[in-house]
Protein backbone atom coordinates (compact mmCIF):
# COMPACT_ATOMS: atom_id res chain seq x y z
CA UNK A 1 0.00 0.00 0.00
CA UNK A 2 0.91 3.49 -0.17
CA UNK A 3 3.64 4.57 2.44
CA UNK A 4 4.23 8.20 3.93
CA UNK A 5 4.29 10.98 1.96
CA UNK A 6 5.51 14.56 1.66
CA UNK A 7 5.51 17.68 0.01
CA UNK A 8 7.43 19.51 -1.44
CA UNK A 9 10.31 17.38 -1.89
CA UNK A 10 12.78 20.15 -1.76
CA UNK A 11 11.76 24.27 -0.62
CA UNK A 12 13.97 26.75 -1.41
CA UNK A 13 13.04 30.13 0.44
CA UNK A 14 14.30 33.67 1.45
CA UNK A 15 15.21 34.42 5.31
CA UNK A 16 12.03 35.49 6.77
CA UNK A 17 9.60 34.17 4.53
CA UNK A 18 6.82 31.59 5.36
CA UNK A 19 6.87 28.03 4.79
CA UNK A 20 4.46 25.30 5.04
CA UNK A 21 5.40 21.48 5.15
CA UNK A 22 2.69 18.66 4.46
CA UNK A 23 2.54 15.56 5.33
CA UNK A 24 0.13 12.28 4.14
CA UNK A 25 0.59 9.59 6.94
CA UNK A 26 -0.28 5.52 6.35
CA UNK A 27 -3.85 5.55 6.27
CA UNK A 28 -5.32 4.30 9.22
CA UNK A 29 -2.07 5.60 11.44
CA UNK A 30 -3.18 7.33 14.09
CA UNK A 31 0.35 8.68 15.23
CA UNK A 32 1.91 11.07 13.12
CA UNK A 33 5.64 12.48 14.21
CA UNK A 34 7.49 15.08 13.04
CA UNK A 35 11.38 15.04 13.42
CA UNK A 36 14.25 17.42 11.34
CA UNK A 37 17.85 15.94 10.37
CA UNK A 38 20.39 18.70 9.91
CA UNK A 39 22.78 17.88 7.44
CA UNK A 40 25.58 14.82 8.63
CA UNK A 41 23.14 14.95 11.99
CA UNK A 42 20.68 12.12 13.53
CA UNK A 43 16.70 12.91 13.45
CA UNK A 44 15.75 15.51 16.14
CA UNK A 45 11.77 15.32 17.31
CA UNK A 46 9.82 18.15 17.16
CA UNK A 47 6.01 17.26 17.94
CA UNK A 48 4.11 14.38 17.88
CA UNK A 49 0.15 14.04 17.07
CA UNK A 50 -2.42 11.21 18.47
CA UNK A 51 -5.64 12.05 16.45
CA UNK A 52 -5.75 15.45 15.95
CA UNK A 53 -4.65 16.52 19.00
CA UNK A 54 -0.74 16.90 19.90
CA UNK A 55 0.52 15.77 23.56
CA UNK A 56 3.90 16.26 23.06
CA UNK A 57 5.45 19.71 21.29
CA UNK A 58 8.20 19.25 23.40
CA UNK A 59 10.72 18.97 20.22
CA UNK A 60 9.71 22.78 18.54
CA UNK A 61 12.68 24.64 18.54
CA UNK A 62 10.72 27.72 19.23
CA UNK A 63 7.59 29.71 18.73
CA UNK A 64 8.22 30.34 15.02
CA UNK A 65 7.33 26.53 14.39
CA UNK A 66 3.46 25.09 14.56
CA UNK A 67 2.05 22.16 13.24
CA UNK A 68 -1.74 20.98 13.26
CA UNK A 69 -3.03 18.02 11.83
CA UNK A 70 -6.73 17.73 10.39
CA UNK A 71 -9.06 14.65 10.39
CA UNK A 72 -6.40 12.51 12.18
CA UNK A 73 -4.94 12.30 8.44
CA UNK A 74 -2.53 15.01 6.95
CA UNK A 75 -0.51 17.18 8.98
CA UNK A 76 1.40 20.50 8.20
CA UNK A 77 4.39 22.37 10.14
CA UNK A 78 4.65 25.67 9.72
CA UNK A 79 7.65 27.76 9.97
CA UNK A 80 7.12 31.43 10.31
CA UNK A 81 10.33 33.88 9.61
CA UNK A 82 12.40 31.35 8.96
CA UNK A 83 15.90 31.88 9.68
CA UNK A 84 19.12 29.95 7.87
CA UNK A 85 19.47 27.49 10.92
CA UNK A 86 15.84 26.33 9.93
CA UNK A 87 17.43 24.61 6.75
CA UNK A 88 17.11 20.78 7.13
CA UNK A 89 15.10 17.61 5.93
CA UNK A 90 11.83 17.51 7.76
CA UNK A 91 10.87 14.36 8.24
CA UNK A 92 7.01 13.06 9.11
CA UNK A 93 6.72 9.57 10.28
CA UNK A 94 4.07 7.46 11.52
CA UNK A 95 3.04 4.17 13.21
CA UNK A 96 -0.64 2.74 13.31
CA UNK A 97 -1.37 3.20 17.67
CA UNK A 98 2.04 5.36 18.68
CA UNK A 99 3.07 3.83 22.48
CA UNK A 100 0.88 0.69 21.58
CA UNK A 101 2.49 -2.62 20.75
CA UNK A 102 2.36 -1.88 17.05
CA UNK A 103 4.49 0.88 17.20
CA UNK A 104 6.99 0.66 14.02
CA UNK A 105 7.39 4.25 12.82
CA UNK A 106 7.12 4.53 8.90
CA UNK A 107 9.01 7.58 7.59
CA UNK A 108 8.26 9.72 4.43
CA UNK A 109 10.80 11.09 2.06
CA UNK A 110 11.60 13.64 3.68
CA UNK A 111 11.31 17.54 2.70
CA UNK A 112 14.62 19.25 1.95
CA UNK A 113 14.48 23.06 2.95
CA UNK A 114 16.76 25.48 2.27
CA UNK A 115 16.77 29.27 3.65
CA UNK A 116 18.65 31.81 1.85
CA UNK B 1 15.70 13.48 29.16
CA UNK B 2 17.20 10.43 27.07
CA UNK B 3 20.73 11.13 25.90
CA UNK B 4 21.59 8.27 23.11
CA UNK B 5 25.21 7.72 21.96
CA UNK B 6 26.31 6.42 18.97
CA UNK B 7 29.65 4.47 18.07
CA UNK B 8 31.46 4.73 16.03
CA UNK B 9 31.05 7.91 13.55
CA UNK B 10 32.30 6.16 10.56
CA UNK B 11 33.00 2.59 10.23
CA UNK B 12 34.36 0.97 7.18
CA UNK B 13 34.76 -2.71 6.54
CA UNK B 14 35.82 -5.36 3.60
CA UNK B 15 32.89 -6.96 1.89
CA UNK B 16 32.32 -10.22 3.81
CA UNK B 17 33.19 -8.92 7.40
CA UNK B 18 31.21 -8.07 9.71
CA UNK B 19 30.16 -4.82 11.53
CA UNK B 20 29.25 -3.82 14.66
CA UNK B 21 28.07 -0.26 15.98
CA UNK B 22 26.90 -0.04 19.22
CA UNK B 23 24.62 2.29 20.82
CA UNK B 24 24.27 3.45 25.21
CA UNK B 25 21.55 5.02 26.48
CA UNK B 26 20.52 6.94 29.95
CA UNK B 27 17.21 6.01 30.99
CA UNK B 28 16.51 2.76 32.12
CA UNK B 29 12.68 3.01 31.85
CA UNK B 30 13.59 2.94 28.27
CA UNK B 31 11.66 0.30 26.32
CA UNK B 32 12.15 -0.09 22.75
CA UNK B 33 15.28 -0.05 20.54
CA UNK B 34 14.85 -0.29 17.03
CA UNK B 35 17.86 0.48 14.20
CA UNK B 36 17.29 2.41 10.80
CA UNK B 37 19.01 2.41 7.64
CA UNK B 38 19.34 5.34 5.52
CA UNK B 39 20.49 5.67 2.18
CA UNK B 40 22.20 8.82 0.53
CA UNK B 41 19.56 10.88 -0.04
CA UNK B 42 16.25 8.07 0.81
CA UNK B 43 14.06 7.80 3.91
CA UNK B 44 15.50 6.12 6.95
CA UNK B 45 14.00 2.38 6.95
CA UNK B 46 13.46 -0.02 9.74
CA UNK B 47 15.49 -2.84 9.64
CA UNK B 48 15.28 -4.02 13.06
CA UNK B 49 13.77 -4.02 16.43
CA UNK B 50 14.38 -5.04 19.58
CA UNK B 51 11.65 -4.60 22.58
CA UNK B 52 12.92 -4.07 26.47
CA UNK B 53 12.02 -8.05 26.77
CA UNK B 54 14.33 -9.67 24.94
CA UNK B 55 18.17 -9.94 25.00
CA UNK B 56 18.63 -10.66 21.24
CA UNK B 57 17.07 -10.68 17.81
CA UNK B 58 18.23 -12.05 14.35
CA UNK B 59 16.72 -11.35 11.14
CA UNK B 60 19.08 -13.06 8.67
CA UNK B 61 22.61 -11.21 8.40
CA UNK B 62 21.11 -8.98 11.06
CA UNK B 63 21.01 -9.22 14.56
CA UNK B 64 20.57 -7.08 17.58
CA UNK B 65 21.60 -7.56 20.98
CA UNK B 66 20.21 -5.70 24.48
CA UNK B 67 22.05 -5.31 27.80
CA UNK B 68 19.55 -3.40 29.97
CA UNK B 69 22.01 -3.71 32.78
CA UNK B 70 24.26 -1.81 31.18
CA UNK B 71 22.08 0.22 29.15
CA UNK B 72 23.22 -0.31 25.51
CA UNK B 73 22.32 -2.43 22.65
CA UNK B 74 24.16 -3.25 19.02
CA UNK B 75 23.82 -3.95 16.14
CA UNK B 76 25.66 -6.98 13.63
CA UNK B 77 25.90 -6.91 10.46
CA UNK B 78 27.24 -9.88 9.04
CA UNK B 79 29.27 -11.20 5.92
CA UNK B 80 28.16 -7.29 4.88
CA UNK B 81 27.91 -6.70 1.19
CA UNK B 82 28.16 -3.26 -0.64
CA UNK B 83 24.76 -2.79 -0.39
CA UNK B 84 24.89 -2.61 3.03
CA UNK B 85 26.58 0.75 2.15
CA UNK B 86 25.03 3.19 4.16
CA UNK B 87 24.01 5.61 7.64
CA UNK B 88 22.82 3.69 10.82
CA UNK B 89 20.78 5.33 13.08
CA UNK B 90 19.84 3.61 16.53
CA UNK B 91 16.94 4.97 18.30
CA UNK B 92 15.42 4.58 21.80
CA UNK B 93 11.42 4.89 22.80
CA UNK B 94 11.21 6.34 26.71
CA UNK B 95 7.83 7.68 26.68
CA UNK B 96 4.34 5.83 26.03
CA UNK B 97 3.67 8.17 23.31
CA UNK B 98 6.33 6.50 20.82
CA UNK B 99 8.71 9.14 20.21
CA UNK B 100 11.69 8.30 19.65
CA UNK B 101 15.39 9.61 20.52
CA UNK B 102 17.89 8.85 17.80
CA UNK B 103 21.88 8.57 18.00
CA UNK B 104 23.81 10.61 15.91
CA UNK B 105 24.24 8.12 12.99
CA UNK B 106 27.06 5.52 11.74
CA UNK B 107 28.16 5.88 7.98
CA UNK B 108 29.04 2.24 7.04
CA UNK B 109 31.29 1.80 3.89
CA UNK B 110 31.44 -1.72 2.67
CA UNK B 111 34.36 -1.89 -0.10
CA UNK B 112 34.38 -5.22 -2.40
Amino acid sequence: GAGVSQSPSNKVTEKGKDVELRCDPISGHTALYWYRQSLGQGLEFLIYFQGNSAPDKSGLPSDRFSAERTGGSVSTLTIQRTQQEDSAVYLCASSLFGGGIKETQYFGPGTRLLVL
Amino acid sequence: GENVEQHPSTLSVQEGDSAVIKCTYSDSASNYFPWYKQELGKRPQLIIDIRSNVGEKKDQRIAVTLNKTAKHFSLHITETQPEDSAVYFCAVRTDSWGKLQFGAGTQVVVTP
